[in-house]
């Protein structure tokens, strides 16, 4: 079975500051690996993905991620974030399957 | 180029109703899913479907909750006698590909359907 852990619930940062939100998987077998971001009463929009390839990848609105195989983890980064990111991101980890498996959630907030 | 499309967007009912849930999948899209956001909580799969045919059920539980595809129109989530504890975000994802045996390709997902069961 595979899990899904994001390390920190809650991230408040101040706007123009770099962010990081961490993301950590376990899985027996090789996986693909996303993050999507969740506003207010919203549905789920994916930010970006790892399929295979290049292990840093770039998504939109400015964000990238990279994964490490040996570390198990899929962290998110934003050099300089604003107002606008503020929102709920949520790691997702898929095996050969189809369901994705999610983390619990980071709330990101962007102070003025 | 619309998206994922579900309704209602918010829907309410009181104990011992039923709540039907529908979702459009993407133009071109033939493979559904579901999954339940519970408060403060990430999301939980459900159920995969295609057309006329439910792939893979083992996040569905075991009673009152069932889902169809059709051949022709939405895909129907079904909650009879609803509880209190039913009260959750429904959101429904969909693929072009068929994602078994690894196959890369993206669930892309609507905005959901708030249950409140009253």
């Amino acid at each position: 079975a595979q899990s899904v852990t994001q390390l920190d619930s809650q991230v408040p940062v101040f706007e123009e500051a770099p962010v990081e939100l961490r993301c950590n998987y376990s899985s027996s077998v090789s996986v693909y690996l996303f993050w999507y971001v969740q506003y207010p009463n919203q549905g789920l929009q994916l930010l970006l993905k790892y399929l295979s390839g290049s292990t840093l990848v770039k998504g939109i609105n400015g964000f990238e991620a990279e994964f490490n195989k040996s570390q198990t983890s899929f962290h998110l980064r934003k050099p300089s974030v604003h107002i606008s990111d503020t929102a709920e991101y949520f790691c997702a980890v898929r095996d050969s399957g189809s369901r994705l498996t999610f983390g619990e959630g980071t709330q990101l907030t962007v102070n003025p | 180029n619309a998206g994922v499309m579900q309704n209602p967007r918010h829907l309410v009912r009181r104990r011992g109703q039923e709540a039907r849930l529908r979702c459009s999948p993407m133009k071109g899209h033939s493979h559904v899913y579901w999954y339940r956001q519970l408060p403060e909580e990430g999301l939980k799969f459900m159920v995969y479907l295609q057309k006329e045919n439910i792939i893979d059920e083992s996040g569905m539980p075991k009673e009152r909750f069932s889902a169809e595809f059709p051949k022709e129109g939405p895909s129907i989530l079904r909650i009879q006698q609803v509880v209190r504890g039913d009260s959750a975000a429904y959101f429904c994802a969909s693929s072009r590909l068929s994602l078994l045996a690894g196959v890369e390709d993206t669930q892309y997902f609507g905005p959901g359907t708030r249950l409140t069961v009253l």
